[in-house]
C-alpha cells in the first residue's frame, strides 16, 4: 500500500491544462523530502519528467511543471498533446520507513 | 552510452528462489548507489531495495525484507537481487535503476533505468 496518494485517472482535451496531484504526510512530503515525478508508457522504462519539487531535465518540455506545498505535490500538464497519454507517478523519500515511496500513479487520457 | 541491462527474470514455483543481475556501462558504478523496483501487473511503480555505492549499506521494502537480499560487485559492474521464498504476489517487471546522487541519509531522483526483467511467480 503506497503511502502517496494520486487520483486514479485525469483527462483533457488536446490543448488543455491539467493538474496531477499526490498526497503525502509528515514523514515524507511534509518532511521536505524532494518529491520527483514520472512518466511511464506500457512496456517502456520510466522517465523523470520533474525532480527536485519542481526542476525539469533537459529534454523535457516546458508544458511540465511541479510544484510542492506542506504534504503535498503536483503536477501541471498545460497544451495537452496526444503523446502525454501515459501513467504518471509521484516519488519521495520516507523517513519512517527508511526507503523510498511512489505514488499510487495516475492515468492520463487525452480526449 | 549510460545503460543498464537486467537478466535472470522467468518462470518460477511459489517458496522457490531466483537471481536477479543488471549489468551496468557507460558510468562510474562503483560512484553510484542502485535501487531494485518493480511493477505487477496492473499495478504502480513499488520500490524494492537500494545499496549504497559500495555495499555498505542496504535497504528494502517491508513487503521483501528478510526474503531478498539486494548486493552489487564493482570489480564486474554488476547488481544483483536474490530473491528466496517467492510468493505469487512478487510476479512483476523488475527494474534496476541509478539514482542521480546519493547523499548521507538517502539518494535523489532515478535517472537512468533498465528496461526489465519478468519474474512470475506460479
Amino acid at each position: 500500500q503506497s503511502v502517496l496518494t494520486q487520483p486514479p485517472s485525469v483527462s483533457g482535451a488536446p490543448g488543455q491544462r491539467v493538474t496531477i496531484s499526490c498526497t503525502g504526510s509528515s514523514s515524507n512530503i511534509g518532511a521536505h523530502y524532494d518529491v520527483h515525478w514520472y512518466q511511464h508508457l506500457p512496456g517502456t522504462a520510466p522517465k523523470v519528467l520533474i525532480y527536485g519539487n519542481s526542476k525539469r531535465p533537459s529534454g523535457v518540455p516546458d508544458r511540465f511543471s511541479g510544484s510542492k506545498s506542506g504534504t503535498s505535490a503536483s503536477l501541471a500538464i498545460t497544451g495537452l498533446q496526444a503523446e502525454d497519454e501515459a501513467d504518471y507517478y509521484c516519488q519521495s523519500y520516507d523517513s519512517s520507513l527508511s526507503g523510498y515511496v511512489f505514488g499510487t500513479g495516475t492515468k492520463v487520457t487525452v480526449l | 552510452q549510460v545503460q543498464l541491462v537486467e537478466s535472470g527474470g522467468g518462470v518460477v514455483q511459489p517458496g522457490r528462489s531466483l537471481r536477479l543481475s543488471c549489468a551496468a556501462s557507460g558510468f562510474t558504478f562503483r560512484s553510484s548507489g542502485m535501487h531494485w523496483v518493480r511493477q505487477a501487473p496492473g499495478k504502480g511503480l513499488e520500490w524494492v531495495a537500494v545499496i549504497s555505492y559500495d555495499g555498505s549499506d542496504k535497504y528494502y521494502a517491508d513487503s521483501v525484507k528478510g526474503r531478498f537480499t539486494i548486493s552489487r560487485d564493482n570489480s564486474k559492474n554488476t547488481l544483483d537481487l536474490q530473491m528466496d521464498s517467492l510468493r505469487p504476489e512478487d510476479t512483476a517487471v523488475y527494474y534496476c535503476a541509478r539514482p542521480q546522487t546519493c547523499g548521507t541519509s538517502h539518494c535523489s531522483h532515478v535517472d537512468v533505468w533498465g528496461q526489465g526483467t519478468t519474474v512470475t511467480v506460479s
